[in-house]
């Protein structure tokens, strides 16, 4: 059974850091892993999709980096600003099963 | 290009009640599904419908039941709800079940139960 683990569970940093965001999961065989944030109490909003033929994708200030042999993927957020305060979900998609979740990271940019 | 519509946007029910929740997909996708997410957890797998049939339910009871229509919308109806249901219902839309071309999720209905 897919586990998909977030580490840290929260981080607070301050305006102009760069940060790095962790996703783990227990089974290689992936098709994807998507990227999402969450302001409160809202829906998700879709970061980056990597599928799993490739290491990186980036969007402006975003990269987030896959390496599916050890289960591991990375989002890295250049430059924070207090508008990137939000809760940011990974999410890996194996095929037929369903998109699998994991708690995800609490992040607050202090101005 | 819509995206993913959901409706109501809050809803408020008391236990034993029946509730229907409402979802129009992405313009061109024909998969649905619906997650659960508590407050602090991760979204969970409730179903799935791809072309009108469901093809995959995570552990929720019976009492959870869906629909897909011919124009790939879908409701997420659960019957005798119970406080625990109190969450927010989130539906997301694919192109196509088990291509992995991404999800697109609506804004959520939040169902508070009391």
């Amino acid at each position: 059974k897919q586990e998909v683990t977030q580490i840290p569970a929260a981080l607070s940093v301050p305006e102009g850091e760069n940060l790095v965001l962790n996703c783990s999961f227990t089974d290689s065989a992936i098709y994807n892993l998507q990227w999402f944030r969450q302001d409160p109490g809202k829906g998700l909003t879709s970061l980056l999709l990597i599928q799993s033929s490739q290491r990186e994708q980036t969007s402006g200030r975003l990269n987030a980096s896959l390496d599916k042999s050890s289960g591991r993927s990375t989002l890295y957020i250049a430059a924070s600003q207090p508008g990137d305060s939000a809760t940011y979900l990974c999410a890996v998609f194996s095929g037929n099963t369903p998109l699998v979740f994991g708690k995800g990271t609490r992040l607050s940019v202090i101005a | 290009e819509t995206g993913v519509t959901q409706s109501p946007t809050h809803l408020i029910k008391t236990r034993g009640q029946q509730v229907t929740l409402r979802c129009s997909s992405q313009s061109g996708h024909n998969t649905v599904s619906w997650y659960q997410q508590a407050l602090g957890q991760g979204p969970q797998f409730i179903f799935q419908y791809y072309r009108e049939e469901e093809n995959g339910r995570g552990n929720f009871p019976p009492r959870f039941s869906g629909l897909q229509f011919p124009n790939y919308s879908s409701e997420l109806n659960v019957n005798a709800l119970e406080l625990d249901d109190s969450a927010l219902y989130l539906c997301a839309s694919s192109l196509e079940s088990g291509t992995g071309g991404g999800y697109t999720f609506g804004s959520g209905t939040r169902l508070t139960v009391v």
